[in-house]
């Protein structure tokens, strides 16, 4: 099956900078490539997916890039503002659609 | 509300009892996936519908965990004789392509 690891598990940076985060993934069939952002008690949100057949795509202050060859993917935060604090997961689809993913990253920007 | 929809929100049991949750996709998703999440980690892909078929179980389902989902519309996910490592988050999220929404989750407690 698939695995996906994800790194770092805390990243704190000032109001302003970019974050980025990044995760690796072990199956090579895996073809789809989702981030979520989830706040405390709240469900998981889709912020941005990329596909196997892009190596990059952007939606205002957030980008995914994708590295097939090294199978490692990752999110790229800029102007970071404090209602981006929240835990961000990256997961991987390979098989019949289930997503496998990452233990998380909790991201915390300083005002 | 057109999203994904889970009831109960909470659920607090006592050990050995039976327990049943139950979700509402968005309405023109065919498929329909039932994770598990432990605080301080992603989400665990538990199993998955296209329409009423079930077509992947996790190996973490043990046999006291069934879901259904009649007709191809809601799901539930009935847990038998609960124990209090089952105890967590249980979402759901609906598809009709790549991306999943999730559902607000049911959050069980077993004492």
């Amino acid at each position: 099956g698939e695995n996906v690891e994800q790194h770092p598990s805390t990243l704190s940076v000032q109001e302003g900078d970019s974050a980025v985060i990044k995760c690796t993934y072990s199956d090579s069939a895996s073809n789809y490539f989702p981030w979520y952002k989830q706040e405390l008690g709240k469900r998981p949100q889709l912020i941005i997916d990329i596909r196997s057949n892009v190596g990059e795509k952007k939606d205002q202050r957030i980008a995914v890039t994708l590295n097939k060859t090294a199978k490692h993917f990752s999110l790229h935060i800029t102007e970071t503002q404090p209602e981006d604090s929240a835990v961000y997961f990256c997961a991987a689809r390979w098989a019949l659609g289930q997503l496998t993913f990452g233990s998380g990253t909790q991201l915390t920007v300083l005002p | 509300d057109t999203g994904v929809s889970q009831d109960p929100r909470h659920k607090i049991t006592k050990r050995g009892q039976n327990v049943t949750f139950r979700c509402d996709p968005i309405s023109e998703h065919n498929r329909l996936y039932w994770y598990r999440q432990t605080l301080g980690q992603g989400p665990e892909f538990l199993t998955y519908f296209q329409n009423e078929a079930q077509l992947e179980k996790s190996r973490l389902l043990s046999d006291r965990f069934s879901a259904e989902r009649p007709k191809g519309s809601f799901s539930t996910l009935e847990i038998q004789r609960t124990e209090q490592g089952d105890s967590a988050m249980y979402l759901c999220a609906s598809s009709e392509k790549d991306e999943q929404y999730f559902g607000p989750g049911t959050r069980l407690t077993v004492t």
